[in-house]
């Protein structure tokens, strides 16, 4: 099994609310990403994971909060976001501690902040 | 900081033709990898390219590495309307530990009949 999955696969918020967006993968990769992605613009990281710890935070803003309850699963939860976070957000793991790190990525969720 | 950049951006081809994607890198990574993207879609793994000299293919496409020149090319052989996408190349910098990848601008191919 070599699928990411995320939920929901869309999501439109007010600038007010609070919402959660969901991944998980089960092949048993111990690192897992968190990028977001305008359009016509390669991927940019914004947490990384490693052995349920966070490892790399991009200075992302605090109104997204990552969260990684388990080795499988991955949130990032999302408070008072602005229209300009409208984006694809996507989920990735890879293994950890490793000759190389190819990274799996989930559909993405569609989040428009209204 | 690591700079990856590809050219060219944008690439319009005849169904048939032959094409390369560049893909320079300013570090001495000798892990470099390769991604497709369908419009509205998540990113497929195309090619991992670990060491200098390393030339992997899939149907169509071929990649491979260059480390000395920080140099990745991904050729196209008679290029198919399937092809058409965006395609990443992507370098691994984490020195075995920071897992993080610093991907290039992407090159949006069109593949016209």
């Amino acid at each position: 099994d070599t699928e990411v999955t995320q939920t929901p696969k869309h999501l439109v918020m007010g600038m007010t609310n609070k919402k959660s967006l969901k991944c998980e993968q089960h092949m048993g990769h111990r690192a897992m990403y968190w990028y977001k992605q305008k359009a016509k613009k390669p991927p940019e990281l914004m947490f990384v994971y490693s052995y349920e710890k966070l490892s790399i935070n991009e200075s992302v803003p605090s109104r997204f909060s990552p969260e990684c309850p388990n080795s499988s699963l991955l949130n990032l939860h999302l408070h008072a976001l602005q229209p300009e976070d409208s984006a694809l957000y996507l989920c990735a793991s890879s293994q950890a501690h490793s000759e190389y790190y190819e990274q799996y990525f989930g559909p993405g969720t569609r989040l428009t902040v209204t | 900081e690591l700079k990856v950049e590809q050219n060219p951006l944008f690439l319009s081809m005849q169904e048939g033709k032959n094409y390369t994607i560049y893909c320079n890198y300013s570090t001495t990574s000798d892990r470099l990898y390769w991604y497709r993207q369908d419009p509205g879609k998540s990113l497929e793994s195309l090619f991992v390219l670990l060491s200098n000299g390393a030339v992997k293919q899939e149907g169509r496409l071929m990649a491979s590495l260059d480390t000395k020149a920080r140099l990745s090319t991904l050729h196209i052989t008679a290029a198919v309307h399937d092809l058409s996408a965006t395609y990443f190349c992507a370098v691994d910098d984490s020195g075995g530990s920071n897992y993080k990848l610093t991907f290039g601008k992407g090159t949006l191919l069109t593949v016209n009949p």
